[in-house]
């Protein structure tokens, strides 16, 4: 069965510094997608990223980027200069690319809540 | 906005009564999924629906729960006879394409019941 795994339940960081939030993924399959969603306080679910397990490509997106590694099973997430409004839980997820239950429910990690004090 | 649409955003219920959760999806997406968030416990697959049909319905509680997602108008999750138990956050999802295909499945901002 899959699983998300990430580590870190909360991280405190000062305003403009760089925090990586790590996520760890367990699956036999070799077509997967993995994602990224941020949940402010307000409640809202935000998607941020998909990658899929052919792409190991990093990606950058503003001050967002992420590291895919197949070897390491990682997809790490990173904010540059963080600020105050990044402050949130995020939520790494995998879904499965085989048809099948897997390949439409998304397996979550618990969740790192990121507080970016001014 | 043209993002899924859930309302209400917050219900709260007496025990034993009904909670009804509309979800309404993106403009051209068919499929339908629901999330339950419980405290400590995270993000959890219930139902996946497309119009008309429920595929897959393995993560829903056996009882009280049900879903639809009609022919016209939203999908509804339904929760009867409401226990304190069931106070959470409930997320509908929905992407354009069926699975496998590497979906973006996309959620809105979800409804969270209370119940007293």
């Amino acid at each position: 069965a899959q699983k998300v795994t990430q580590a870190q339940t909360e991280i405190s960081v000062v305003e403009k510094e760089d925090v990586t939030l790590d996520c760890v993924y367990e699956t036999r399959d070799t077509t997967y997608y993995l994602f990224w969603y941020k949940q402010p306080p307000s409640g809202e679910l935000v998607f941020l990223i998909r990658r899929n397990s052919f792409d190991e490509q990093n990606e950058i997106s503003g001050r967002y980027s992420w590291n895919f590694q197949k070897s390491t099973s990682s997809f790490n997430f990173t904010i540059t200069a963080s600020q105050v409004v990044d402050s949130a839980v995020y939520f790494c997820a995998l879904l499965l690319g085989d048809s099948g239950a897997g390949s439409y429910q998304l397996t979550f990690g618990k969740g790192t809540k990121l507080s970016v004090i001014p | 906005n043209a993002g899924v649409m859930q309302n209400p955003r917050h219900l709260v219920r007496r025990r034993g009564q009904e909670a009804r959760l509309r979800c309404s999806p993106m403009k051209g997406h068919s499929h339908v999924y629901w999330y339950r968030q419980l405290p400590e416990e995270g993000l959890k697959f219930m139902v996946y629906l497309q119009k008309e049909n429920i595929i897959d319905e393995s993560g829903m509680p056996k009882e009280r729960f049900s879903a639809e997602f009609p022919k016209e108008g939203p999908s509804i999750l339904r929760i009867q006879q409401v226990v304190r138990g069931d106070s959470a956050a409930y997320f509908c999802a929905s992407s354009p394409y069926s699975p496998p295909s590497g979906n973006t499945i996309y959620f809105g901002e979800g409804s969270w019941l209370t119940v007293v």
